[in-house]
């Protein structure tokens, strides 16, 4: 099976930039993705990596290494519309449905 | 836009009661989700059907059953809700051939009591 980690909360300020780890044991998997969800509203897709290296999308950007077992998201010139809980995923190695597998997230708090 | 809508935004039952959750997607989208969402667990998936009539389980069917008749909906039936089933429900919809994106409903609280 797959085990996600990420941590609980990240707090920042305004302006900042802010580092969201995400490291998995996992047999393998198609690719990794980020999720961002403000308190209330649904989940939205942010990224995905399906290949090791860093993809950037706008103030955005993730970043994988299977070797590593590690990947993250890295948020950009924080602005506080960015409080909200983050959520790494992954596709399973025998799923060809799009099942995703999910960590429990992380709480990024932006203050003044 | 994708839309996904959920039939109802918050939800309370009383123990022993049959329970519909219903999700319907616009984009005719062939694969369908349904997760739980609880504080420090992140999403779980609990079934998904990837075609009308199919329906394959997720990580924590018990206690719970699926119906697709229609492409586009996608229901969760509690058979009997139990306290332990008190959580916010998210639907979503992907659409086929390893398209990593999947579009999420706004969610239902439900609350068992």
């Amino acid at each position: 099976g797959q085990s996600l980690e990420q941590p609980s909360e990240v707090t920042a300020v305004e302006g900042a930039i802010v580092q969201i780890n995400c490291t998995y044991q996992t047999s393998g998997f198609y690719g990794l993705s980020w999720y961002q969800q403000h308190d209330g509203g649904a989940p939205t897709f942010l990224s995905y990596n399906a290949l090791d290296g860093l993809e950037e999308t706008g103030r955005f950007s993730s970043f994988l290494s299977r070797s590593d077992s590690y990947g993250y998201l890295l948020l950009q010139e924080l602005q506080m519309k960015d409080s909200a809980s983050y959520f790494c995923a992954v596709s399973p190695p025998t799923d060809s449905w799009g099942k995703l597998q999910f960590g429990a997230g992380t709480q990024v708090v932006v203050t003044p | 836009d994708v839309k996904v809508t959920q039939s109802s935004r918050y939800l309370v039952k009383r123990t022993g009661e049959k329970v519909f959750l219903e999700c319907v997607q616009d984009m005719d989208h062939e694969n369908m989700f349904w997760y739980r969402q609880d504080p420090g667990l992140g999403l779980r998936l609990i079934y998904f059907s990837y075609d009308v009539k199919m329906k394959e389980k997720g990580d924590i069917p018990e206690g719970y059953s699926v119906s697709r008749e229609k492409k586009e909906r996608f229901s969760l039936i509690l058979e009997s809700a139990s306290t332990n089933q008190t959580s916010m429900y998210l639907c979503a919809s992907r659409k086929g051939d390893r398209d990593y994106e999947q579009y999420f409903g706004p969610g239902t609280r439900l609350t068992v009591t």
